[in-house]
């Protein structure tokens, strides 16, 4: 059980234009997903962190013009890299988050990752 | 400022040798995770642990809690090359997780 999925898993695009990743809970519904960014040989990067139904909270730093998060149902989850530039090639990662009830104690199951690679 | 300082960052012993990786914080948490994760890959949760104090097994893995809930410990046992990998701490803070910088694993045969 848990699993979350992402897709597609690499995409190479050309500088300016807007790819898409998706982010799917397969078997449970996700109270909030979280996106994060991971350059080689670092650790991961929370980009931001949306709700179902509600607009996603952006960190410092991560633009929310160029980053566009839509989460459309308790199971999907979109990421949109709008007028991409090479600086923008990463690994994007995906998580999503079940309640345990308890304050803190929130488990995230992360998605396989999304290789984006801008010419 | 990493709310995580993991250590060592990079860690290479032959298999059959054991490793412990460090997770330390000025911080309390109330609860903290071990992930870990292969090239190319999301990150797979390990184990979490609540309790200070607490130690848990898996395999040959064995977490540790600091009594103050402040730093943990990941030791391993006899490695085998199946082991390399990312090793990462996270900490919930705020119902977001922050991660350490990692402790990239290597196990030679």
């Amino acid at each position: 059980g848990a699993v979350v999925s992402q897709h597609p898993s690499w995409v190479i695009c050309k500088s300016g234009t807007s790819v898409k990743i998706e982010c799917r809970s397969l078997d449970f519904q996700a109270t909030t997903m979280f996106w994060y960014r991971q350059f080689p040989k670092q650790s991961l990067m929370l980009m931001a962190t949306s709700n179902e139904g509600s607009k996603a909270t952006y960190e410092q730093g991560v633009e929310k013009d160029k980053f566009l998060i839509n989460h459309a149902s308790l199971t999907l989850s979109t990421l949109t890299v709008t007028s991409a530039h090479p600086e923008d090639s990463s690994f994007y990662i995906c998580s999503a988050s079940v309640s345990s009830g308890t304050w803190g104690t929130d488990t995230q199951y992360f998605g396989p990752g999304t290789r984006l690679t801008v010419l | 400022t990493q709310l995580l300082e993991q250590s060592p960052q990079f860690l290479s012993i032959q298999e059959g040798e054991n490793l412990t990786v460090y997770c330390n914080s000025s911080s309390v948490f109330s609860s903290l995770q071990w992930y870990r994760q292969e090239p190319g890959e999301g990150p797979v949760l390990l184990v979490t642990v609540v309790t200070g104090g607490e130690v848990k097994k898996l395999k040959r893995l064995t977490f540790q809690f600091g009594d103050a809930r402040k730093d943990s410990s990941l030791h391993i046992t006899a490695a085998q090359t199946g082991d390399t990998g990312l090793y990462l701490c996270a900490a919930t803070n705020d119902y977001k997780l922050s991660f350490g910088a990692g402790t990239t694993v290597t196990v030679r045969a």
